[in-house]
């Protein structure tokens, strides 16, 4: 079993609809949780993080962690044709050597 | 502007030889890390630094070669043993002893053999 697992599957949506993702992981020492959204052809850029479990909001970003179930989600309100990117999650264990295990990632189309 | 470059941007390797990719980082960060993602694959570790002059291999680290000489720089070598080059190589760095493990990326090379 990897580590994180996150369904690249392509998704289309609609302007102004929610986007809804997520990632599941086995390694239950992960306590910081990442989101980062990346521009065909260019690096991620860090989008969401959050410590432990439970929601942060960042606009129209939330970013949910429950670590009982090892599932983290990223949800995109009034999705704009701009959000489309790949979404890739990642996560890490503190004290450890910063290693960042990442998901697959998410291709995101928001079609006008 | 503080942050990560790559260079360069766009790089061809014709068979059997070695090429370098640089990565230059002015956040004075310590720990350094190479990523080689392939479509469909997500990013896998290649070798990464915490510290200047020291490095440990990742997950995928055969037929490739990296160097820390400086806090700013860490060069990765794709040499002629590694069969299968032809992808998109990001390197990151990562603030150390703040409890911070958030990634700063550079914009990528695309190594393309020919």
């Amino acid at each position: 079993q990897k580590e994180v697992e996150q369904d690249p599957g392509p998704l289309s949506v609609p302007e102004g609809a929610i986007v809804s993702l997520n990632c599941t992981y086995s390694n239950s020492a992960f306590q910081y949780f990442m989101w980062y959204r990346q521009y065909s052809r260019k690096g991620p850029e860090l989008l969401m993080y959050t410590y432990s479990s439970g929601n942060k909001e960042d606009g129209r970003f939330t970013a949910q962690v429950d670590k009982s179930s090892k599932y983290i989600s990223l949800f995109i309100r009034d999705s704009q044709p701009s959000d489309s990117a790949t979404y890739l999650c990642a996560m890490s264990v503190p004290g450890g050597n910063n290693r960042l295990a990442f998901g697959k990632g998410n291709q995101v189309v928001v079609i006008p | 502007d503080g942050g990560i470059t790559q260079s360069p941007k766009y790089l061809f390797r014709k068979e059997g030889q070695n090429v370098t990719l640089s990565c230059e980082q002015n956040l004075n960060h310590d720990a350094m890390y190479w990523y080689r993602q392939d479509p469909g694959q997500g990013l896998r570790l290649i070798y990464y630094s915490q510290i200047v002059n020291d490095f440990q291999k990742g997950d995928i680290a055969e037929g490739y070669s990296v160097s820390r000489e400086k806090k700013e720089s860490f060069p990765l070598t794709v040499t002629s043993a590694q069969k299968n080059p032809t992808a998109f190589y990001l390197c990151a760095s990562i603030p150390t002893g703040t409890g911070n493990t958030e990634a700063f990326f550079g914009q990528g090379t695309r190594l393309t053999v020919v």
